[in-house]
């Protein structure tokens, strides 16, 4: 499975477009870039998914490179309630191995 | 909200005593998981199950066993607890094709003593 790197935290001003940022190098052809957040102890919740086009839904947008190995979640108007920790996750898998392998996240911060 | 209930949410075991979380789900999805959750390591996967009676372990399976005797269940069992188990378990389902997203129950707290 391909691994994530994503920065440890970041802020974010209420009203403002949080930008989360996630490096997957090692992401191959047939792997989808999916996020989740969670917020305090609550299961993870997930937000969007995208393979190599960019993606909108009503939570977020996706916006991952052309060569993709990188993506950009975008929260556009951040609100208090999206404080929590934001997961990028490459997801790949046979009929047998679709595993959810998580690093440690971004814990954004949106403030007042 | 998908159809994933754990039980029991919250539960304090002592050490060296089996202990058995379950999971059930209504979705009829194929692909079970189990995570643990501990401060500062975010989830790791601990076992998950791709059909009945279909498992593979996951990033940290020492000292967990699992199983899957249909569709809608998925055990997870302690043999003998230890206080490094003290943690926050989830439970997710998944129907298994990449262009589909999982599911998370709420949690479990089990802390043994």
């Amino acid at each position: 499975d391909a691994k994530t790197t994503q920065p440890t935290s970041m802020d974010c001003a209420e009203g403002r477009a949080a930008n989360l940022p996630c490096n997957h190098s090692t992401i191959s052809g047939n792997e989808y870039v999916y996020w989740y957040r969670q917020i305090h102890s609550q299961g993870p919740q997930y937000i969007i998914h995208g393979l190599k086009n960019n993606e909108t839904n009503e939570m977020a947008s996706l916006i991952i490179t052309e060569d993709r190995k990188s993506s950009t979640l975008i929260l556009p108007h951040a609100t208090l309630r999206d404080t929590a920790v934001y997961y990028c996750i490459v997801r790949a898998g046979s009929y047998n191995t679709d595993k959810l392998i998580f690093g440690t996240g971004t814990r954004l911060q949106v403030f007042p | 909200d998908a159809g994933i209930t754990q039980s029991p949410r919250h539960k304090v075991t002592e050490t060296g005593t089996p202990v058995t979380l379950r999971c059930h789900q209504t979705e009829n999805h194929r692909y079970m998981y189990w995570y643990r959750q501990d401060p500062g390591h975010g989830l790791r996967l601990i076992h998950y199950s791709y059909g009945v009676k279909d498992t593979d372990k996951g990033e940290v399976s020492d000292g967990y066993s699992v199983s899957r005797s249909k569709t809608e269940d998925f055990l997870l069992t302690l043999e003998s607890a230890t206080s490094s188990q003290t943690s926050v378990y989830f439970c997710a389902i998944s129907a298994g094709r990449l262009n589909t997203e999982a599911f998370f129950g709420q949690g479990t707290r089990l802390t043994v003593v």
